[in-house]
């Protein structure tokens, strides 16, 4: 069955640090998706591509968090410099570009900064 | 916006017996779908179930289904037979069918499943 990989699992960093975050969505769905989760809560959207466009990142912090994807087809995540209130688990999701069908997500990053 | 309101932040249940969580959301539109999501501890979120709005009918997946009540924007999920592998954070999420757009999560309901 086909996932989304997303590496690393974990990771830790130390506080004005940057960090970045990888993820590979299915092949050939065009939409990925970028959410954060705080622990106990639900994922809350940070950004969404199509292709290699931004769609949405109106609730990406953008003096220090930065997303591409370059050639629509992997994307990375950066946080820079990271702050003890980014830790969270960090999810990518990937959908088919059109339907109403749920995403496919990956096994999350999980960042602690210390 | 959307929003999605989960009001049980934890749900206990004993195995082989049923739970509905409840969901409720707000939205302006007519077309749109609902989801049940599943996260295990230190696992990825799995989608359990789904629900087109204009479709009158309550989805069922194997022990799983909804009550869906469009007017009062309810979208239960019961779970019947529990099992301890369904232990699990669950969430209740929205999407627009117009357009590409991104799923709204609830905060979550932790569901324990005691032996």
């Amino acid at each position: 069955e086909a996932e989304v990989a997303q590496s690393p699992r974990y990771k830790i960093t130390e506080k004005s640090q940057a960090v970045a975050f990888w993820c590979d969505p299915i092949s050939g769905h065009a939409t990925l998706y970028w959410y954060r989760q705080i622990l106990g809560q639900g994922p809350e959207l940070l950004v969404q591509f199509q292709d290699e466009s931004v769609v949405d990142d109106s609730q990406l912090p953008k003096d220090r968090f930065s997303a591409e994807r370059l050639k629509g087809v992997d994307s990375t995540l950066k946080i820079q410099p990271a702050e003890l209130g980014d830790s969270a688990m960090y999810l990518c999701a990937s959908s088919p570009t059109v339907g109403g069908y749920g995403y496919t997500f990956g096994s999350g990053t999980r960042l602690t900064v210390v | 916006a959307q929003t999605v309101t989960q009001s049980q932040p934890e749900m206990s249940v004993q195995e082989a017996e049923t739970v509905t969580l409840s969901c409720t959301y707000d939205t302006s539109e007519s077309d749109y779908y609902l989801f049940w999501y599943k996260q295990p501890p230190s696992r990825q979120m799995i989608l359990v179930i789904r629900q087109e709005a204009y479709k009158q009918q309550n989805a069922t997946e194997n022990r799983f289904s909804v009550n869906f009540q469009k007017a009062a924007k309810s979208f239960s999920l019961k779970i019947s037979d529990s099992q301890l592998g369904d232990a699990a954070m669950y969430f209740c999420a929205y999407r627009r069918e117009s357009g590409n757009t991104p799923l709204v999560f609830g905060k979550g309901t932790r569901l324990s499943v005691i032996a």
